[in-house]
């Protein structure tokens, strides 16, 4: 079982937004930054948001990031096939880190 | 171009060791924390170990603690990780990280069987 709680799955058509949400306590989201990763098939792991809210160069606004006390979110806008893959959540945990378990997106 | 390239993985029994490497190139890797990610077969992302740059503060998660070793060699621009008393458990894919997690190599694969 993750520290951080993650919905299993997610899914929308082309061009709509797609929300996911991760959810943690004091001890990590509540005093750290929150990143977010896309892990497409078969390939590793990609950030695509840092210190919460900031996007690295080359990713897309179609990617945002928020955080609210001890939960946090990713909003995907004008939805598209390529996007379709895993997303996990992280942040530190005092002396550790920690990942969410992952999201699906589906993109119907 | 920042590159972390893994080797080392393999198959090993249980209980046997292995010696993962990561090779860095294209920043100033001296200047650095390091992290070890690992995924095992269909499941999600675990964090298993954390180094600093100058090698002075050292972290694990508690699945590893006691059979792993995270070190580097700043001279060489590398990074380690020692597996001792390896378990079925320990069979994923592992992931040399870049500080912030911004890079993140190709991976390298263990199996314990």
């Amino acid at each position: 079982q993750s520290v951080l709680t993650q919905p299993p799955s997610a899914s929308g058509t082309p061009g709509q937004s797609v929300t996911i949400s991760c959810s943690g306590s004091s001890s990590n989201i509540g005093r750290n930054h929150v990143y977010w990763f896309q892990q497409l098939p078969g390939t590793a792991p990609k950030l695509l948001i840092y210190r919460s809210d900031q996007r690295p160069s080359g990713v897309p606004d179609r990617f945002s990031g928020s955080k609210s006390v001890t939960s946090a979110s990713l909003a995907i806008s004008g939805l598209r096939s390529d996007d379709e893959g895993y997303y996990f959540c992280g942040a530190w945990d005092d002396n550790l880190y920690v990942f969410g378990a992952g999201t699906k997106v589906s993109v119907l | 171009e920042v590159q972390l390239v893994e080797s080392g993985g393999g198959l090993v029994q249980p209980g046997g060791s292995l010696r993962l490497s990561c090779a860095a190139s294209g920043f100033a890797f001296s200047t650095y924390s390091m992290t070890w990610v690992r995924q095992a077969p269909g499941a999600g992302l675990e964090w298993i170990s954390y180094i600093n740059s100058g090698s002075t503060s050292i972290l694990y998660a508690d699945s590893v603690r006691g059979r792993f070793t995270i070190s580097r060699d700043n001279a060489e621009n590398s990074l380690s990780l020692q597996m001792n008393s390896l378990r079925v458990e320990d069979t994923a894919v592992y992931y040399c990280v870049k500080s912030g997690f911004d890079y993140w190599g190709q991976g390298t694969v263990v199996t314990v069987s």
